[in-house]
């Protein structure tokens, strides 16, 4: 199986500019996490979904940040305008958490993560 | 609201050794879920563990098992036969069993590890 996909791995962009961030999720799961990851603040939750749906964005900074879903297989968050204070490393999981694994491969309620799009607004 | 501490910023353990990474967390569930993920140098994000609550028995993985005890809230892990791929930041987890949608992670600081050859 193919883990979680995320692109690019790094961006370097200026100050202003708009960032996409994707993810590809493991296929199967129902649930995809957004999470940051800074010095200072370690790892924070932004927003998950569950079957293509947001379900909790309290985390999103503010709203420069968003976030879609559009598909099962295929998540953005997008920084627009981008700041300095943006930069981190933005990783995306994905999890099954519905009743029942089908193939027993992936215990539920584990998040994969992805290697993660490090990102450096200048 | 969920908080997950980790008291040791910094370990280091010889090689060949044993070392035990420190966990508590403060929670009023019943049912949750407790997880170790390892970060190396690469960044990526890898799962090493994961316990449920409602289950007596030390989940063991290998070289790496936890000491959990419910009571006192405290998650430990144990790197047995310490190897220089092992050094990485160790993270961990917990997550609540259902509730109101509540799926999120909640994560320690995190303790940074180095194997010594």
């Amino acid at each position: 199986d193919a883990g979680v996909i995320q692109s690019p791995r790094h961006e370097v962009t200026e100050m202003g500019q708009e960032v996409t961030l994707r993810c590809k999720p493991i296929s199967g799961h129902d649930y995809l996490f957004w999470y940051r990851q800074t010095m200072m603040r370690g790892l924070e939750l932004l927003i998950y979904f569950n079957n293509n749906v947001p379900i909790d964005d309290s985390g999103m900074p503010e709203d420069r940040f968003s976030a879609k879903m559009p598909n099962a297989s295929f998540s953005t968050l997008k920084i627009q305008p981008s700041e300095p204070r943006d930069s981190a490393v933005y990783f995306c999981a994905s999890s099954l958490i519905r009743a029942g694994s089908a193939s027993g491969r992936h215990p539920q309620e584990t998040q994969y993560f992805g290697p993660g799009t490090r990102l450096l607004v200048l | 609201a969920q908080t997950v501490t980790q008291s040791q910023p910094e370990m280091s353990v010889q090689e060949a050794e044993t070392v035990t990474l420190s966990c508590t967390y403060d929670t009023s569930e019943s049912n949750y879920y407790l997880f170790w993920y390892k970060q190396p140098p690469s960044r990526q994000m890898i799962l090493v563990i994961r316990q449920e609550a409602y289950k007596q028995q030390n989940a063991t993985e290998n070289r790496f098992s936890v000491n959990f005890q419910k009571a006192a809230k405290s998650f430990s892990l144990k790197i047995s036969d310490s190897q220089l791929g092992d050094t990485a930041m160790y993270f961990c987890a917990f997550r609540e069993y259902s509730g109101a949608g509540s799926y999120q992670l909640t994560f320690g600081k995190g303790t940074k590890l180095s194997v010594i050859p």
